[in-house]
């Protein structure tokens, strides 16, 4: 069964800090892996997508890495601002399917 | 980019009252729609695949005769959620796969999502 699951289910930092979202899934046979933010009754916001022959993709502040062997993703947030609190969402495109993590609930506090 | 609309974006109705969703590839065709629903504080979760041209298939524990599903072509997609219930509150996003990938980079295009509270 594929299944994704990410750690922690919430985070409440002050500003400033970086920090580590981790995204863990079942099946490593993967299209590719992406992800999400979800803010509060909106749809969702496309950050990284990592194919599954990539190591790591950077965007900004963000840099997300993938290790299919271990079937592993993070993503790192340098000196997180409030504006970077949401919902993320991790994602596994096996090519006809995504699987969603559960998502991370971060807070980042002025 | 790919861009994949959904109407309407929220949606307020009496209880046992039908609500139809439409999901709307704009610039390109997709043979295959998927339709996801989102509790509060929970992951989105995949309720059914929609294929142009045939039945839609469900997720287990999802209605079939509840949440109807039509493709009618390859750039729309619609769900229909039948005699809605308070329970039935959600957002609903869907997402579009297109017909052929142009490139290893692209993927599945997402909606905005549908925002739905039944009374």
């Amino acid at each position: 069964k594929q299944e994704v699951t990410q750690i922690p289910a919430a985070l409440s930092v002050p500003e400033g800090e970086n920090l580590v979202l981790n995204c863990s899934f079942t099946d490593s046979a993967i299209y590719n892996l992406q992800w999400f933010r979800q803010d509060p009754g909106k749809g969702l916001t496309s950050l990284l997508l990592i194919q599954s022959s990539q190591r790591e993709q950077t965007s900004g502040r963000l840099n997300a890495s993938l290790d299919k062997s271990s079937g592993r993703s993070t993503l790192y947030i340098a000196a997180s601002q409030p504006g970077d609190s949401a919902t993320y969402l991790c994602a596994v495109d096996y090519g006809q399917n995504f699987v969603f993590g559960p998502g991370t609930r971060l807070s980042v506090l002025p | 980019g790919a861009v994949v609309s959904q109407h309407p974006s929220w949606v307020i109705c009496k209880s046992g009252t039908s609500v139809k969703i439409e999901c709307r590839s704009l610039d390109f065709q997709a043979t295959t729609m998927f339709w996801y629903r989102q509790f509060p504080k929970q992951s989105l979760m995949l309720m059914a695949t929609s294929n142009e041209g045939s039945k839609a298939t469900y997720e287990q524990g999802v209605e079939k005769d509840k949440f109807l599903i039509n493709h009618a072509s390859l750039t729309l997609s619609t769900l229909t959620v039948t005699s809605a219930h308070p329970e039935d509150s959600s957002f609903y996003i869907c997402s579009a796969n297109p017909l052929t990938r142009t490139s290893p980079q692209e993927t599945q295009y997402f909606g905005p999502g549908t925002r739905l509270l039944v009374l």
